[in-house]
């Protein structure tokens, strides 16, 4: 299979501060990246799509300018939470399509704590 | 609108006894289908795909599903579960119209007791 990484695993930021989660695909190079947030004893919920070297796509009801997504390369995808307020306090989760384009590997996931 | 349903939100089963966890799917256009598993304060672990080919896929730790294209149904087996196998089961289907979003269950929590 293949390898997503997120770092970092588990952040504690104050509210009104921003806080940047890093998703890496380590041995594929990745076009697309997916990023979701998982609520306690929740499914998850896709919250963007992010493309190399464009915009990302985000889904209905997720702030643009809240979770900003950068996907500067083929293995790099950033997401980061501006302004961060406790509501936000989540486990994020990114993931990547492997080589064969159609199977989704996921990173470990990120425990965001907004205090 | 494409939904993907996992009908028991808890299965409670002994070890060593067979579990079915339940995956139904809205649609029977072509489609992509995966099982997750979560442990706790983890991310996601591939299980099993059906990507073509066979409908009954066999994955690790022992899980297999049977693609039902009639059912839209992509039901995970287990013939004798372990105390490790308690974790939260997630199934996701990627319907290959538009835009190819992977579309989750809400997950089924499998507890193993002895």
């Amino acid at each position: 299979g293949a390898v997503v990484s997120q770092h970092p695993s588990r952040v504690i930021c104050k509210s009104g501060t921003s806080v940047k989660i890093e998703c890496r695909s380590l041995d594929f190079q990745a076009t697309t990246m997916f990023w979701y947030r998982q609520f306690p004893k929740k499914s998850l919920m896709l919250m963007a799509t992010s493309n190399e070297g464009s915009k990302a796509t985000y889904e209905q009801g997720v702030e643009k300018d809240k979770f900003l997504i950068n996907h500067a390369s083929l293995t790099l995808s950033t997401l980061t939470v501006t302004s961060a307020h406790p509501e936000d306090s989540s486990f994020y989760i990114c993931s990547a399509r492997g080589r064969d384009g159609n199977t989704i590997y996921f990173g470990e996931g990120s425990w965001l704590t907004v205090v | 609108a494409q939904s993907v349903t996992q009908l028991d939100s808890q299965v409670p089963v002994f070890e060593e006894a067979p579990v079915e966890l339940r995956c139904n799917y809205s649609s029977s256009v072509s489609v992509y289908l995966f099982w997750y598993v979560q442990y706790p304060n983890q991310g996601l672990q591939l299980l099993l795909k059906y990507l073509s080919g066979s409908t009954l896929v066999k994955g690790i730790n022992g899980f297999e599903a049977e693609f039902n294209k009639s059912q839209t149904s992509f039901h995970l087996r287990k013939p004798s579960v372990h105390i490790s196998d308690t974790a939260e089961y997630f199934c996701a289907v990627q319907w290959n119209t538009g835009f190819q979003k992977l579309v989750f269950g809400t997950g089924t929590r499998l507890l193993v007791s002895p």
